[in-house]
């Protein structure tokens, strides 16, 4: 099984700051990684899939990068909404896929 | 739209069973490979089983093989979760989500319905 490892556990951010996750897999998962935002009380939305694609609808100031074991979500001027908590996925050995632990985003 | 709605969810004792269920809209049901995903409270996302579009392919997580059973009815756009032999480590909000593949990430989620197992 991959295990994936996602840090900080907790970022604070001021709204209009830029805001960088990381996600790390235990072996190669190639480009099939996923991240998800998920707000209180919600399911998961997907974000970004192929490590760098964004989802239909998703504003452009969410930008994924990274192959391999090494991955990163970005949000550049973060607004009020982007506050939730983000999980990247591996879905290159299947099954299982796997999810990493979480980032939280709070305000500063 | 795309919808996915669950129910099923409650309050079970310990060795207890409970059937949840998904019904789907806004997309073509019986082409979607579609799964369970569980999340203890305050915890992460834990993938717990998922079957393919006919049904004739269904893996599960190893916490919960031998335990849980998948289900599909494609005419009712319905998927579905029979959990027997319930734990309290079973205790989690469980989504279903929608996926085109087998090796795609879930594009879509239900809103969760919450399974409680406690004596």
């Amino acid at each position: 099984e991959i295990v994936m490892t996602q840090s900080p556990a907790t970022l604070s951010v001021s709204p209009g700051e830029r805001a960088a996750l990381s996600c790390r897999a235990s072996q190669s998962v190639s480009s099939n990684l996923a991240w998800y935002q998920q707000k209180p009380g919600q399911g998961p939305r997907l974000l970004i899939y192929g490590a760098s694609t964004r989802a239909t609808g998703i504003p452009a100031r969410f930008s994924g990068s990274g192959s391999g074991t090494e991955f990163t979500l970005t949000i550049t001027s973060l607004q009020s909404e982007d506050f939730a908590v983000y999980y990247c996925q591996q879905y290159h050995n299947w099954p299982p896929s796997t999810f990493g632990q979480g980032t939280k985003v709070d305000f500063k | 739209e795309v919808q996915l709605l669950e129910s099923g969810g409650g309050l079970v004792q310990p060795g207890g069973s409970l059937r949840l269920s998904c019904v789907g809209s806004g997309f073509t049901f019986s082409s979607s490979a579609m799964s369970w995903v569980r999340q203890a409270p305050g915890k992460g996302l834990e993938w717990v089983s998922g079957i393919s579009p006919a049904g004739g392919d269904t893996p599960y997580a190893d916490s919960v093989k031998g335990r849980f059973t998948i289900s599909r009815d494609n005419f009712k756009n319905t998927l579905y979760l029979q959990m027997n032999s319930l734990r309290v480590e079973d205790t989690a909000v469980y989504y279903c989500a929608r996926k085109t593949s087998g090796a795609a990430p879930f594009d879509y989620w239900g809103q969760g319905t919450l399974v409680t197992v406690s004596s």
